[in-house]
Formats: C-alpha cells, structure tokens, sequence
C-alpha cells in the first residue's frame, strides 16, 4: 500500500532546544496530518495542512510548534523550545483528498530530558 | 468525556475464532468512520472505511455501521496469530473538508494459537 516515510525514526533532546520531525508523505498526496500518540494514550490530533497553509489545528498544537512544506519537499513540524511534555511519538499522515483514507508513517519517538 | 469509545479495552480470541470490536460516538456530527491496526513499534494502518448504515466487509474483516445508535463494530473471522495488535476505531465529520481524526483509546487484540 501507500507509504509515508518519518525521518528520524528516536530523537533525545534537551528541553529547550529546537527539533525539527521530518516526513515524506504518499507522493501524490495533497492533504497533510500530524497526530500525537503519548505512551498508553490514544493517537490525537494535532494539525492538517493543504495547500501551503495550516486549515485545522488542535489545542495541543502549542506556539512552540510549526508546519511546513518548502517546495513540495518534506513535510516538517518544528518544536522550538521543546517542554518535557513534548515527549511522545510523533505520526505523520497524508491523504489525496480531505474525507480520504489517511495513511500514516511509523512515528518519530521523541524524547525530551 | 471521549467522543470515541472502544470496547472492549482488550480481547483474547483462540486461532480461527471471530473477534468482535466495538466503537460508539458521542458526536451525531462523526458522519465517516474507519478501523485502523497498530503493531507494536509501527504506525497504524487502515483497515477499511465504513460511511453508509448497514455491513461493509472486506475478506475476513467485517464493519457494521448504525449512524442511528452511532456504533461502530468490527468483526475479524478466522483471526490469525498476525492479527495480534492494537485496533483503532477513527471517525471524522462532515461540516469540515479537511478531514480530523478522532480516534478512539484501542482494543488489544490477542490470537492464541
């Protein structure tokens, strides 16, 4: 089936310091996800991206964080400074179209000491 | 209060017994709903989609869908030691064409050989 790719698959980071999460989505897809998965917890929602813009965000989609997609390259979100309650795994998901099937990466395992 | 509720929390089914999940929302908005499976260490992967009332299956996997009572089942036949895994129900809402997940908190499914 599809594959999304996430780049790095752990990142250990001190709180304060920016990370960046990077994620290939499907190649012909054209809406954006990232959701939250804290140990234990289910998967929440945190932001979706289509054309260039942030269309939805969460409450848990803090200041700290940003998205992007420079020249249809990797889709980012960026944490800067990070807080020891960033830590959790991060997914990336991609769709063709907005009520599509979302189909997700394996996660980037962020830990923030 | 979750919108998505999933039960039960975890199931045991022998090899080649049927093992039934269950999914209820309390959002009238939720008009789409899927069934995703997360292996341990891995993203979720979607399973099928259900959005109109009654049975939709697809080889041993079976979605049963009442948008009346807002309940969701899925029905596994046949179950393999490789279903052993976590399973998501996930729904979404028609008023937005960018498509937010709400996913439930899972059901731990086990198949012993």
């Amino acid at each position: 089936g599809p594959k999304v790719l996430q780049i790095p698959s752990h990142q250990i980071i001190d709180m304060g310091q920016m990370v960046t999460l990077n994620c290939d989505p499907v190649s012909n897809h054209l809406y954006f996800y990232w959701y939250k998965q804290i140990l234990g917890q289910q998967m929440e929602f945190l932001v979706n991206f289509y054309n260039g813009k942030v269309m939805e965000k969460s409450k848990l989609f803090k200041d700290q964080f940003s998205v992007e997609r420079p020249d249809g390259s990797y889709f980012t979100l960026k944490i800067q400074p990070t807080a020891l309650e960033d830590s959790a795994v991060y997914f990336c998901a991609s769709s063709l179209w907005g009520q599509d099937t979302q189909y997700f990466g394996p996660g980037t395992r962020l830990l923030v000491l | 209060q979750q919108k998505v509720q999933q039960s039960p929390e975890s199931l045991s089914v022998p090899e080649g017994g049927m093992a039934s999940l269950n999914c209820t929302s309390s959002d009238r908005n939720f008009q789409y709903f899927w069934w995703y499976r997360q292996h341990s260490g891995e993203g979720p992967k979607a399973l099928m989609s259900i959005f109109s009332d009654g049975d939709k299956k697809e080889g041993r996997f079976t979605a049963h869908l009442n948008k009346a009572s807002l309940h969701v089942s899925l029905h596994i036949r046949d179950s393999q030691p490789s279903d052993s895994a976590l399973y998501f129900c996930a729904a979404s809402g028609a008023s937005s064409s960018f498509s937010k997940l709400v996913f439930g908190q899972g059901t731990s499914l086990s198949v012993v050989p």
